[in-house]
């Protein structure tokens, strides 16, 4: 069975670092993962996609990548704010399974 | 305004009452999710659907009820049988039924058993 961990459950830091979420999957056949953004007591916010056939994707102050091979994702944020405080969430795509895997979340606080 | 609706924000259920998820979407999508998210945990997959009267259950569908009957509806019964729905519920829809499509998700219903 397919398993998502998120590392770190949460993370506080000052405005203005920069920062690198971790998600990993027990089964490296990754095929499309997305990374999103939960806001307290809301829906989640797509971030970004990344299909079969990238590596990474990128989104102003946000990159994220892909290694297929270890089955590692990394959500990078540059010049973080205190807008960018909320729960970052990746999903992931088992091929031929047609649905998306959730990891639990990192809890992401900027202090200002 | 393109996007996903969910009605009512918060329910309340006594034990033994079903109760239904409303979940309308307007941006044309043929496939339909429902997740429920429980605190500190990532979202579970109840149901799905990838055409109008068409679903398929997902990994925890046990208690749970669902139809599409329009392309643009898809709504979650929560019935009797499920020991413990008291959990936030999250609709979805992407274009189609895949991962390389981007999911869309409504403001979500947070669901309380009294």
């Amino acid at each position: 069975k397919q398993e998502v961990t998120q590392i770190p459950a949460a993370l506080s830091v000052p405005e203005g670092e920069n920062l690198v979420l971790n998600c990993s999957f027990t089964d490296s056949a990754i095929y499309n993962l997305q990374w999103f953004r939960q806001d307290p007591g809301k829906g989640l916010t797509s971030l970004l996609l990344i299909q079969s056939s990238q590596r990474e994707q990128t989104s102003g102050r946000l990159n994220a990548s892909l290694d297929k091979s270890s089955g590692r994702s990394t959500l990078y944020i540059a010049a973080s704010q205190p807008g960018d405080s909320a729960t970052y969430l990746c999903a992931g795509e088992i091929q031929g399974a047609q649905k998306l895997v959730f990891g639990q979340g990192t809890r992401l606080t900027i202090n200002p | 305004d393109g996007g996903i609706t969910q009605s009512p924000k918060y329910l309340f259920r006594k034990e033994g009452q079903n109760v239904t998820l409303s979940c309308e979407q307007n941006l044309n999508h043929d496939a339909m999710y429902w997740y429920r998210q429980d605190p500190g945990q990532g979202l579970r997959l109840i149901y799905y659907s990838q055409i109008v009267n068409d679903f398929q259950k997902g990994d925890i569908a046990e208690g749970y009820s669902v139809s599409r009957e329009k392309k643009e509806s898809f709504p979650l019964t929560v019935t009797s049988a499920q020991k413990n729905p008291t959990a936030f519920y999250l609709c979805a829809s992407s274009a189609v039924l895949s991962g390389t499509d981007t999911q869309y998700f409504g403001p979500g219903t947070r669901l309380t058993v009294l």
